[in-house]
């Protein structure tokens, strides 16, 4: 069971244009999401945050969206640039369950010169 | 550096054996959560712990186990390997039990021939 699912494997977007990455999500319960990136034989790092009061949060290069009706979030990036190729998880997790995080699959990003 | 430290890094072992992976977490965290990765999947939750007692289980084997230490390090056991459990076992920590971020280490690669 899948609750959390990124549909698109990559994407592959011109230096200084806009990079969106998607997730969609099953459970109503999730309160929290948080988007991470990986680079190979690295641990994933902590991008970004966004919590289901809000619809929209913004730290630099990176805003995440999320709309609850449609149990749908996204990461833009922009501009985006070639050090932002990497693979990018998103991830949500519920209060009573500790804050285990469900993640994605995964899409990778290539963002090229 | 995420403060997380992960040790060891690479770990290649037979088939039947046993293993032990220790992860000490950012100073002041008080969750340690174990995720596994294998080839072409994503990052699957094994378990939480919080301040030193269980707090959460995800599809973790039977054959593997966990604690929780006083000093807040963890360690996650792995027995009776199969090939199958070769993976990056990733290992990663949080101020509190849920609603933050979790910050992750480098992870182990676990390489059992």
């Amino acid at each position: 069971d899948q609750q959390v699912k990124q549909n698109s494997p990559s994407l592959s977007v011109q230096e200084g244009r806009i990079s969106i990455l998607n997730c969609d999500y099953t459970n109503s319960m999730f309160d929290y999401f948080l988007w991470y990136k990986k680079y190979p034989a690295e641990g994933p790092t902590f991008l970004i945050s966004i919590s289901s009061i809000k619809d929209k949060n913004e730290d630099g290069r990176f805003t995440v969206f999320l709309n609850k009706s449609a149990k749908h979030l996204s990461l833009h990036i922009v501009p985006s640039q070639p050090g932002d190729s990497a693979v990018y998880f998103c991830a949500a997790s519920w209060g009573n369950q500790g804050g285990k995080l469900i993640f994605g699959q995964g899409t990778e990003l290539s963002v090229k010169p | 550096d995420s403060g997380v430290t992960q040790t060891p890094k690479h770990l290649i072992t037979a088939t039947g054996q046993r293993v032990t992976l220790r992860c000490s977490p950012r100073s002041g965290d008080l969750s340690v959560y174990w995720y596994q990765q294998s080839l072409d999947q994503g990052l699957q939750f094994l378990i939480q712990y919080y301040n030193g007692e269980e707090r959460a289980k995800g599809n973790i084997l039977e054959r593997f186990s966990a604690q929780q230490f006083p000093d807040l390090h963890s360690e996650l056991n792995l027995s009776s390997l199969e090939l199958g459990d070769s993976a990056l076992y990733f290992c990663a920590s949080s101020v509190r039990g849920g609603g933050t971020e979790a910050f992750f280490g480098q992870g182990t690669r676990l390489t059992v021939v």
